[in-house]
């Protein structure tokens, strides 16, 4: 256990709806990331919160929104699913700026499948 | 982040020792070179990571020549349980709170 927590673990789900995916940092961390990974892609970052507020947007689709709340959980909400969306979301979090390279935890991650 | 270049596949068999190659030619003075592990449909975990020379903890080593413009995991004995994808990133440790970017790593393979 990481102590990153994401929830569902899976997600199955029609073209056209929405979901919203959870995640819990390790106790402490204020930053949250998003990341997606299709098959056999890279992870592409999406989206980063540091203590509520977005830090960095990256290549996130604006069907595709998040938040972080203030017991610092985030939500990744994906609304118009398509086909090309069925893909695993990773959170990761990280403690105060400046920690290091070394110090992002990835939770286990959501697999969305869009049929 | 510093551009890296990594093989993008490597076959083992087991209990062999493994080393993947990363070349970062724009290495940059405040640079640390990090190695995340990434097994079948988990997220990516800290492996290691080293400034210069070696570094060794209970999972891999890390060896890093003077000039810093390329790295080396070693990973002694794979087992089947090594398979996985091995992601190779430089940037200042001390640096403020941006997102990790990953290339296409190195995906390993350790046959029985």
């Amino acid at each position: 256990d990481s102590g990153v927590t994401q929830t569902p673990k899976h997600l199955i789900t029609a073209t056209g709806q929405r979901v919203t995916l959870r995640c819990s940092p390790r106790s402490g961390d204020l930053s949250v990331y998003w990341y997606q990974q299709s098959l056999d892609q890279g992870l592409q970052f999406l989206i980063q919160y540091y203590n509520g507020e977005e830090r960095a947007k990256g290549n996130i689709l604006e069907r595709f929104s998040a938040q972080q709340f203030p017991d610092l959980h985030s939500e990744l909400n994906l609304s118009s699913l398509e086909l090309g969306d069925s893909a695993l979301y990773f959170c990761a979090s990280k403690p105060i700026v400046g920690a290091g390279l070394s110090s992002y935890t990835f939770g286990s991650g959501t697999r969305l499948t869009v049929v | 982040l510093a551009k890296t270049t990594q093989p993008i596949s490597m076959d083992s068999y087991e209990g062999q020792e493994v080393n993947i190659t990363c070349s970062h030619n724009n290495i940059a003075t405040n640079d640390y070179i990090t190695w995340y592990q990434q097994f079948p449909s988990q997220g990516p975990r800290f492996i290691i990571q080293g400034y210069k020379t070696k570094v060794t903890n209970e999972v891999a080593s890390l060896f890093i020549p003077a000039d810093r413009k390329s790295s080396t995991l070693s990973l002694p004995r794979v087992s089947l349980s090594d398979t996985a994808v091995y992601y190779c990133l430089v940037g200042d440790s001390g640096a403020g709170s941006y997102q990790l970017t990953f290339g296409k790593g190195t995906k390993l393979s350790v046959i029985p």
